[in-house]
C-alpha cells in the first residue's frame, strides 16, 4: 500500500463553520506534511509532523490547527476560515532521510 | 534553503526528448535534489531524486554537474500525458532526531507536449 488518502475530496463551509480534513497513510512513514495549493501556484507548506510531534509550523494562522492521533493518520481542523483560504490542501508522508514524499490527491476546500 | 530557478514553461512535441534544468546555486552539503510532476487538482508524484553525477529510473534520468549548482531532468520520447508541472526540490529531507524534514516547491515548469 503506497497510498495517502485524504477525505473528504471535496468541501465546502461558511466562514463560521467547523469542519475537519483528514488524511491517512499506511506506509509507516514517521513525517507527515500539509500544503496548502492555490490555483497555478506551487504548494506551499504549512505543517510538519515528525514522530507525531509538530515539527515545523510555517507561521500558519491558529484557524488552521493540525493533530496527529497516531503514527497513519494526520488531521487538520478549521475554524472560522476566510474566503480566501479556499484552496487545494495536500497531505504528504515520508519516511525518513533523502527518499521519496507520497502525496494524496488533496481536498479541494471552498470557503463561502 | 536553497532556492531554485526553473524556466516558466516549455514546449515539446511528441516522442521528443525533453530536458529541463534547473538552478541551485547555494545548495548545501546534505541536500539532495528531487523532481516532482503535477497534474491539475492532483497532487505531486515523485519522478528522481539524485545527490551528484547521474541517476536513471524506468521514467526519467538525472544529471548533476560536480559543482552540484544545477540539475537537468530528462525525459525521453514524451507523450501528450506528460503534460504537467514539474518541480525541482532542494533539500536536506533527512528526518534524524531533532533535524527536520522540509519539502519547499519552488515555481515549477509547466511543460506543454503537442501532438
Amino acid at each position: 500500500d503506497t497510498e495517502v488518502t485524504q477525505t473528504p475530496k471535496h468541501l465546502v463551509m461558511g466562514m463560521t463553520n467547523k469542519k475537519s480534513l483528514k488524511c491517512e497513510q499506511h506506509m509507516g512513514h514517521r513525517a507527515m506534511y500539509w500544503y496548502k495549493q492555490k490555483a497555478k501556484k506551487p504548494p506551499e507548506l504549512m505543517f510538519v509532523y515528525s514522530y507525531e510531534k509538530l515539527s515545523i509550523n510555517e507561521s500558519v494562522p491558529s484557524r488552521f490547527s493540525p493533530e496527529c492521533p497516531n503514527s497513519s493518520l494526520l488531521n487538520l481542523h478549521l475554524h472560522a476560515l476566510q474566503p480566501e483560504d479556499s484552496a487545494l490542501y495536500l497531505c504528504a508522508s515520508s519516511q525518513q532521510s533523502n527518499t521519496e514524499a507520497f502525496f494524496g490527491q488533496g481536498t479541494r476546500l471552498t470557503v463561502v | 534553503l536553497a532556492k531554485t530557478t526553473q524556466p516558466i514553461s516549455m514546449d515539446s512535441y511528441e516522442g521528443q526528448e525533453v530536458n529541463i534544468t534547473c538552478s541551485h546555486n547555494n545548495i548545501a552539503t546534505n541536500d539532495y535534489i528531487t523532481w516532482y510532476q503535477q497534474f491539475p487538482s492532483q497532487g505531486p508524484r515523485f519522478i528522481i531524486q539524485g545527490y551528484k553525477t547521474k541517476v536513471t529510473n524506468e521514467v526519467a534520468s538525472l544529471f548533476i554537474p560536480a559543482d552540484r549548482k544545477s540539475s537537468t531532468l530528462s525525459l525521453p520520447r514524451v507523450s501528450l500525458s506528460d503534460t504537467a508541472v514539474y518541480y525541482c526540490l532542494v533539500g536536506d529531507m533527512s528526518i534524524r532526531g531533532s533535524t527536520l524534514g522540509r519539502l519547499y516547491f519552488g515555481r515549477g515548469t509547466q511543460l506543454t507536449v503537442w501532438p
